[in-house]
């Protein structure tokens, strides 16, 4: 089955700092890759996603690349502010599952 | 957007009991429903998937006696954690999809304490 990995479990920034996030996936059949933002205590939040037929996709500070032959993804925020912090997660989704990454805690210290 | 519904949002109860936990896609037809785990500082956990009208897809290792889930409509799935006891204290949260192709949106998710 398909196994997501990810780093760096912790991140520590400056604000203003950019941030980056990367998975890697096993499964070539993998065709959908979101990112989650998890604040403590509440539900995952899609943040952003791509799909395998886009390498690269973005949305005011957020951006997602996507290498298929490696089978790589990252995330990638400019610009961090305090409200950045939180633990994201990577995913991988082939047929139906979505696995999860082990997800990384991010601290943007102002 | 769309809206998953989770409820209860924090339980807790005592060893031996069981405990309810309804998931519900508010303003779409959620074809399938995932439930997941989530233990403190840890990623979130694939415990079953189903779609409506079928029996549910268990992963490897979560006993289907123990969390049954019922999946009877588009808009609800339930979970039932049977006989629960302190190892089952954790977070429960379920996500929902319309079509395949479709992103996951998730509940706000259960806390589950048991003494």
């Amino acid at each position: 089955g398909e196994n997501v990995e990810q780093h760096p479990s912790t991140l520590s920034v400056q604000e203003g700092d950019s941030a980056v996030i990367k998975c890697t996936y096993s499964d070539s059949a993998s065709n959908y890759f979101p990112w989650y933002k998890q604040e403590l205590g509440k539900r995952p939040q899609l943040i952003i996603d791509i799909r395998s037929n886009v390498g690269e996709k973005k949305d005011q500070r957020i951006a997602v690349t996507l290498n298929k032959t490696a089978k790589h993804f990252s995330l990638h925020i400019t610009e961090t502010q305090p409200e950045d912090s939180a633990v994201y997660f990577c995913a991988a989704r082939g047929f139906q599952k979505l696995v999860f990454g082990t997800g990384t805690r991010l601290l943007v210290s102002p | 957007g769309a809206v998953v519904s989770q409820h209860p949002s924090w339980v807790i109860c005592k060893s031996g009991t069981s405990v309810k936990i309804e998931c519900r896609s508010l303003d779409f037809q959620a074809t399938t429903m995932f439930w997941y785990r989530q233990f403190p500082k840890q990623s979130l956990m694939l415990m079953a998937t189903s779609n409506e009208g079928s029996k549910a897809t268990y992963e490897q290792g979560v006993e289907k006696d123990k969390f049954l889930i019922n999946h009877a409509s588009l808009t609800l799935s339930t979970l039932t954690v049977t006989s629960a006891h302190p190892e089952d204290s954790s977070f429960y949260i379920c996500s929902a999809r319309g079509r395949s192709n479709q992103p996951q949106h998730f509940g706000d998710g259960t806390r589950l304490s048991i003494l």
